[in-house]
C-alpha cells in the first residue's frame, strides 16, 4: 500500500495562475480531506469529501475547488493564485472503526505564490 | 463559535513525563484525537478518545473529560525523537463529520 500520495511536492506559481494539486489514496477510504498549514500554525480544513460525488466546504474554502469522481482521487484546484495561498497543503483520508477516526496524511505539497 | 486551546510550547528533559493540555469549545463534539508532526513531515495519528477516561498506547496516553471540555496527551519516558509538534483535533458531528485541528504545541526535549 502506498497510502496517500500527493503531487507535486513543491511548486512556485505566479499571481493569477491556476493549478491542480493531486491526491490519491489506495486504502479504499470514503472520507478524504484537504488542509493547509501556514508556518508555525495548525491545520485548516479547506474541503472534505464523504465519498465519490460528495464534497463539502471546510473552514477556509475561498479560492479553492474540489471534485471527487472516484474513491481514490481528490484533486484540489486553485483558480487564481494569490500570495495568501502560499502554504503547505496536506491531503488526508480516514477510516473509522467503532467511532474512532484515524486520518492518514500525504507528504504534503509546498506552494509558493509570487 | 468553536475553539481549541493548547499551549504553544513545552520543554522537558529526556526521560521525564510531559502533559500537553487541550481545551475545546464546540458544538456537535464527537471525539478528540492527537497527532504528532515532526519538522518538514506530515501529521501522524497518535491517539483518539471518544469516551471519558484514559487511553494508553505504549509511552503515550490520552485523556478526555467531556463534561470539562478538556483532554490531555501524556508522554512518558521522553526521548529526543519526541521533539515535535503535537496537535489536538476535535471530531464534530454537524450534518456530517468534520475534524478541526488546534494550533499545535511544540515540544522540545532536552538532554
Amino acid at each position: 500500500n502506498a497510502g496517500v500520495t500527493q503531487t507535486p511536492k513543491f511548486r512556485i506559481l505566479k499571481i493569477g495562475q491556476s493549478m491542480t494539486l493531486q491526491c490519491t489514496q489506495d486504502m479504499n477510504h470514503n472520507y478524504m480531506y484537504w488542509y493547509r498549514q501556514d508556518p508555525g500554525m495548525g491545520l485548516k480544513l479547506i474541503y472534505y469529501s464523504v465519498g465519490a460525488g460528495i464534497t463539502d466546504k471546510g473552514e477556509v474554502p475561498n479560492g479553492y475547488n474540489v471534485s471527487r469522481s472516484t474513491t481514490e482521487d481528490f484533486p484540489l484546484r486553485l483558480e487564481l493564485a494569490a500570495p495568501s495561498q502560499t502554504s503547505v497543503y496536506f491531503c488526508a483520508s480516514s477510516q473509522t472503526s467503532g467511532g474512532r477516526e484515524t486520518q492518514y496524511f500525504g507528504p504534503g505539497t509546498r506552494l509558493l505564490v509570487l | 463559535g468553536q475553539s481549541l486551546e493548547q499551549p504553544s510550547e513545552v520543554t522537558a528533559v529526556e526521560g521525564a513525563i510531559v502533559q500537553i493540555n487541550c481545551t475545546y469549545q464546540t458544538s456537535g463534539f464527537y471525539g478528540l484525537s492527537w497527532y504528532q508532526q515532526h519538522d518538514g513531515g506530515a501529521p501522524t495519528f497518535l491517539s483518539y478518545n471518544g469516551l471519558d477516561g484514559l487511553e494508553e498506547t505504549g509511552r503515550f496516553s490520552s485523556f478526555l473529560s467531556r463534561s470539562d471540555s478538556y483532554g490531555y496527551l501524556l508522554l512518558q519516558e521522553l526521548q529526543m525523537k519526541d521533539s515535535a509538534s503535537y496537535f489536538c483535533a476535535v471530531r464534530r458531528l454537524t450534518g456530517g463529520f468534520k475534524t478541526i485541528f488546534g494550533a499545535g504545541t511544540r515540544l522540545f526535549v532536552k538532554a
